[in-house]
């Protein structure tokens, strides 16, 4: 079964408006951590955002927020203002907390384009 | 903080030929990864190292591949016997020592090696 589940391939956005990158995620652990990553063609994984499992409060970090959804298991990479630098490949990715479990799993992406 | 040092940025191959990349963590950080991603795919995890041990192997490493991390620093990658699935794009990522709860433990990736197999 997926882990992590992104059903958007590709989307384009016009410049200046905020967009909404999906994540759904599948997990039985009670403590885990949610991640996005950004990837430019450059190749390089940039880290974005991350959100706690027993985070109360939505993550933000500066035009990134994450809308953490925990019976829905879903967390939502919102990006306001969208500027032309955006466009890259999103990545949404999971870490679980069982003992042993050391790595990242990710999704299979969006592509962002944003149109001037 | 100088980044995670990926070498070579390409590498064309030919099918049968070895291949050996390169990575160099930032320096402080203690934990190593290793991940495999394919066009159109999130990156798979393939191993990772804290310090010099390797403490997790994906089964997506088959024999053919191995990982070394000597003394805890740098950390190189061999395929050996290249096949064209091994084409992909390789990811070198590194984290900090962290506490007890892993959770919000952050990668940092390099720019990854391209490895085409011909």
């Amino acid at each position: 079964a997926q882990k992590i589940t992104q059903t958007q391939p590709g989307m384009f956005v016009q410049e200046k408006e905020a967009v909404t990158l999906d994540c759904t995620y599948d997990t039985s652990d009670q403590s885990y951590g949610l991640f996005w990553y950004k990837q430019p063609s450059s190749g390089e994984m940039i880290f974005l955002i991350y959100q706690g499992s027993y985070d109360e409060q939505n993550a933000t970090e500066g035009r990134y927020s994450l809308n953490f959804q925990k019976a829905r298991k879903s967390a939502n990479l919102v990006i306001s203002a969208s500027q032309l630098g955006d466009s890259a490949m999103y990545f949404c990715a999971m870490r679980e907390t069982l003992f042993g479990n050391e790595k990242l799993t990710f999704g299979t992406g969006t592509r962002l384009t944003i149109i001037p | 903080d100088t980044g995670v040092s990926q070498n070579p940025r390409h590498k064309i191959t030919k099918r049968g030929q070895n291949v050996t990349f390169r990575c160099d963590p930032i320096s402080e950080h203690n934990r190593l990864y290793w991940y495999r991603q394919t066009l159109g795919q999130g990156p798979e995890f393939l191993t990772y190292f804290q310090n010099e041990a390797q403490l997790e192997k994906s089964r997506l490493l088959s024999d053919r591949f191995s990982a070394e991390r000597p003394k805890g620093s740098f950390s190189t990658l061999e395929i050996q016997r290249t096949e064209q699935g091994d084409s992909a794009m390789y990811l070198c990522a590194s984290s900090p020592k962290l506490g007890r709860d892993r959770s919000n433990e952050k990668l940092f990736f390099g720019s990854g090696t391209q490895l085409s197999v011909l």
